[in-house]
């Protein structure tokens, strides 16, 4: 059964302090790895979409990488406006019940930021 | 228009009543997606269209959750006798035709049953 699990569930840092946000998957095909960031009473933000084993991408003080088994958020020198919660999904390669581009999603990592 | 759009924001109904909420996805992405999100729960998928059909229903949680699109556009999902268990907030997504398209959510109805 393709799975998404993410880790941690909640995360506290102070401003300036860099960590890492996982994310791990276990799916048939992998045809993209997408992260977002949902902020309180709102839908889901794309942020990135990673294809291959090896890719990375970088937004501001974001940056996303990819294995063959997990992909880590990277958030460097993060300010409290970083505050939210970011979740990662997959789409399978194989038709998933049917629908060619359905993501799966893990339950989040919540982050703050405190200044 | 520029974004996805869902509507009402705000949902609060009796138990037992049936409910519609409306997406209006971005202008030509013929891909829409329900997600339903509850506290502390991942999205969990409901129905995906491609133009007007309906390829998965995979995860419509029960015969009192259904869904139509209409003229490649708009999508309604409809609750029917509606249960506590199913307030959530609903999301709706669009994207691209194909895979390895981001999506676009709107910013969701929150339905509470009572």
């Amino acid at each position: 059964e393709d799975q998404v699990t993410q880790s941690p569930e909640a995360l506290r840092l102070q401003e300036g302090e860099s960590s890492s946000l996982n994310c791990s998957y276990t799916v048939s095909g992998l045809r993209g790895l997408f992260w977002y960031r949902q902020d309180p009473g709102k839908g889901p933000e794309f942020l990135f979409t990673l294809y291959s084993a090896g890719e990375e991408k970088e937004k501001e003080r974001l940056k996303a990488t990819l294995t063959k088994k997990e992909s880590f958020l990277h958030i460097t020198a993060p300010k409290p406006e970083d505050s939210a919660t970011y979740l990662c999904a997959v789409q399978a390669g194989m038709n998933y019940g049917g629908s060619q581009g359905n993501l799966i999603f893990g339950k989040g990592t919540k982050l703050s930021v405190k200044p | 228009g520029a974004g996805v759009s869902q509507s009402p924001s705000n949902k609060v109904t009796e138990k037992g009543k049936d409910v519609e909420l409306r997406c209006d996805p971005i202008s030509g992405h013929t891909a829409l997606y329900w997600y339903r999100q509850s506290l502390g729960q991942g999205l969990e998928f409901l129905i995906y269209f491609q133009g007007n059909s309906a390829p998965d229903k995979s995860g419509l949680p029960s015969d009192r959750f259904s869904a139509e699109r209409t003229g490649g556009s708009v999508s309604t999902l409809t609750i029917q006798r509606t249960q506590q268990e199913d307030s959530a907030v609903y999301l709706c997504a669009s994207s691209k035709p194909g895979t390895g398209y981001g999506y676009t959510f709107g910013s969701g109805t929150r339905l509470t049953v009572v």
